[in-house]
């Protein structure tokens, strides 16, 4: 089955440590993007990619970093310059990045920083 | 620049009731709106959406959403609410002006909730 997986699901890490986030995709498809969900805000982007080997900061990128080696890849670090890191993480790609392709999402994960 | 804005952060219907979740946006350039739901702890799943052509979209598990321009609204409606329908629900707009992403732009979220 064709689709988008993150791990690890749940993610636990003490303050001023980094930690990368796995995002791969089956789909075959050009843009990826990365969401952060915190309660009452809905996602906000922190980057996307809208082809391998390039990537751009969304509206919310301090503290956070990415690479698009891969077509399938787009995984995110959250470095210790996160004032607040501790959030649910959404990773989505689609066709195209152009505005009228559906996104699809992977399963999240939820990182916990004390 | 695009922004969206959902009116009620929670909603509580009871089972068998009306669905209304309301969306309204702003956009310099005609929009591509979504409606995406998002069950605890998962990830979001297109519920419909709109680009272009009728203005009703039917979209999955028996709801739809009337684009109206005049009002820039988008707003979505269940003619009966099942507790399956309990989740979290986004209205999005793409952002399709001269910067030209892909980039959505979401509301902050709606929560259903649907009494027995």
């Amino acid at each position: 089955d064709g689709g988008i997986t993150q791990s690890p699901k749940y993610l636990f890490r003490k303050e001023g440590q980094n930690v990368t986030l796995s995002c791969e995709q089956n789909l075959n498809h050009d843009a990826m993007y990365w969401y952060r969900q915190d309660p009452g805000q809905g996602l906000r982007l922190i980057y996307y990619s809208q082809i391998v080997n390039d990537f751009q900061k969304g509206d919310i990128a301090e503290g956070y970093s990415v690479s698009r080696e891969k077509k399938e890849s787009f995984p995110l670090t959250v470095t210790s310059a996160q004032k607040n890191p501790t959030a649910f993480y959404l990773c989505a790609s689609s066709t195209g990045g152009y505005g009228i392709n559906k996104q699809y999402f992977g399963p999240g994960t939820r990182l916990t920083v004390t | 620049a695009q922004s969206v804005t959902q009116l009620g952060s929670h909603v509580s219907v009871s089972e068998g009731a009306l669905v209304l979740l309301r969306c309204n946006y702003s956009s310099s350039v005609p929009p591509y709106l979504f409606w995406y739901v998002q069950y605890p702890n998962q990830g979001l799943q297109l519920l419909l959406k709109y680009t272009t052509g009728a203005t009703l979209v039917k979209g999955i598990n028996g709801f739809e959403a009337e684009f109206k321009k005049s009002e820039t609204s988008f707003h979505l409606t269940k003619p009966s609410a099942h507790m399956s329908d309990a989740a979290e629900y986004f209205c999005a707009v793409s952002d399709l002006g001269s910067s030209n992403t892909g980039k959505l732009i979401f509301g902050q979220g709606t929560t259903l909730q649907v009494k027995p």
